[in-house]
């Protein structure tokens, strides 16, 4: 079956403009995340969905990142007033209940952004 | 704080060595040890996991040696192939607080399987 998908796969984007990027989970997966990943860096949590319960936005790094979720369906991750240091793949993932202890997350390819 | 340290950040074998990549938590509430295999372009994808109440893991080729009282686990690649020739990262979570959704994952080992 389909599996995850991330899109646009790259983007570039001028210092001070918004992006928005998109997730497309594996259906029936109740469960999404976002991870940034930086070059030579492992992959940072970012913000995580379960269903309609309020989300796990622990991760955001400041009040420029958002993510929204409709239902349990696409997500968006956006990011206002970009800056240098926020060049990195932003990747997705979903999974069934993500409570479940050990649950795999199934990742998408990414999004490769790169702020001028 | 890093949380997961792993080494080596890179490495190079021969094919049919045996690669061993390994971690290091401080977390003590960490109890899901995941690793996951990731090629370029590509997403990472779960390869192995393993939870604190066994010393060691086997699946095909890989097998994963784990230490609660040193707090670390190391993954083995036996008879290593050229296509497994990836990234490769460790990770950790912790059902404490109920956020064992929550990976954390090491920095990453970039393994180059030469034929």
């Amino acid at each position: 079956g389909a599996g995850v998908s991330q899109s646009p796969s790259n983007k570039v984007t001028e210092k001070g403009k918004d992006v928005e990027l998109r997730c497309d989970p594996i259906s029936g997966h109740t469960a999404l995340y976002w991870y940034r990943q930086r070059l030579g860096q492992g992959l940072e949590f970012l913000i995580y969905f379960q269903g309609n319960s309020a989300p796990d936005k622990s991760g955001l790094p400041s009040d420029r990142f958002s993510a929204e979720r409709t239902g349990e369906s696409v997500s968006t991750l956006t990011i206002q007033r970009t800056q240098q240091e926020d060049s990195a793949v932003y990747l997705c993932a979903s999974s069934l209940e993500g409570t479940v202890r050990g649950i795999t997350q199934y990742f998408g390819p990414g999004t490769r952004l790169l702020v001028l | 704080q890093q949380q997961v340290k792993q080494s080596p950040q890179s490495l190079i074998v021969q094919k049919g060595g045996i690669p061993i990549i390994n971690c290091a938590y401080e977390n003590t509430a960490f109890d899901y040890f995941p690793w996951y295999q990731q090629f370029p372009g590509k997403g990472p994808a779960l390869l192995i996991a393993i939870r604190p109440d066994v010393s060691e893991k086997k699946e095909g080729r890989f097998t994963i040696s784990f230490n609660k009282s040193a707090k670390q686990f190391s993954l083995h690649i036996m008879d290593s192939q050229p296509g497994d020739s990836a990234t490769y990262f460790c990770a950790a979570s912790s059902n404490s607080g109920g956020s064992n959704y929550k990976l954390t994952f090491g920095k990453g080992t970039l393994l180059t399987v030469n034929p």
